[in-house]
């Protein structure tokens, strides 16, 4: 099914550890960005990437690194894990605007990071 | 700035009553806006959007109306249900070269049966 998949789904690190959170679309958008949400603050942007060899830092970027070497993927990295980045991560993904007509994200459905 | 303020949860109605939920933004232009709607344990999901003034977005019986004169874009439905308790969320996609989406900070709705 077309959408965008994120993998793992549940992950539990120790502290200091680095990981990667995966994030893979196929329709072809050129459009990615990454969010976390924590409870009562809703989502917020740690980094986004408008095509392919193109990155930039959203609202939270600190700890957090991503590439875009392809359109499709757009992998985020943990360098050293730390329990404040306790939360879930949402990818999404989308077209962009053309003639004014904006279609809005696809969201993945989420992995949920526990760091202890 | 870009922004959007809803209103704070939790809502809890009772089914088949009416629901509003509050969403004003705050931009430079004219943003796309949307609603998206999140189930216990689940990624967002896209419920609803509008492009331009007076359009109305609807679906599965919500509907939302982009007001510029008021920078709204309240969310409705008529009779709600117990399959509706989530959280909704209010979006502003202002477009241009960043094509960042601006999200509010969720509203529960809780549908009692």
């Amino acid at each position: 099914n077309a959408g965008v998949t994120q993998t793992p789904k549940f992950q539990v690190l120790k502290t200091g550890q680095s990981m990667t959170l995966q994030c893979a679309q196929d329709m072809n958008h050129e459009y990615m960005s990454w969010y976390r949400q924590d409870p009562g603050m809703g989502l917020r942007l740690i980094h986004y990437s408008v095509g392919a060899g193109i990155t930039d830092q959203g609202e939270v970027p600190n700890g957090y690194n991503v590439s875009r070497s392809t359109t499709e993927d757009f992998p985020l990295r943990l360098l050293s894990a730390a329990p404040s980045q306790t939360s879930v991560y949402f990818c999404a993904s989308s077209t962009r605007c053309r003639g004014g007509i904006c279609y809005g994200y696809t969201f993945g459905s989420g992995t949920r990071l526990t760091v202890v | 700035g870009n922004s959007v303020t809803q209103m704070e949860g939790p809502v809890t109605l009772s089914e088949e009553a009416f629901l509003t939920i509050n969403c004003t933004y705050t931009a430079t232009g004219y943003p796309s806006l949307f609603w998206y709607v999140q189930y216990p344990g689940e990624g967002l999901q896209l419920l609803l959007k509008a492009t331009k003034a007076d359009d109305k977005g609807s679906n599965k019986g919500f509907e939302a109306t982009y007001r510029k004169e008021t920078t709204s874009f309240h969310l409705e439905k008529g009779s709600v249900q117990v399959s509706d308790s989530a959280v909704y969320f209010c979006a502003s996609f202002p477009g241009g070269a960043t094509n960042k989406l601006i999200f509010g900070t969720g509203t529960l709705l809780a549908v009692q049966p």
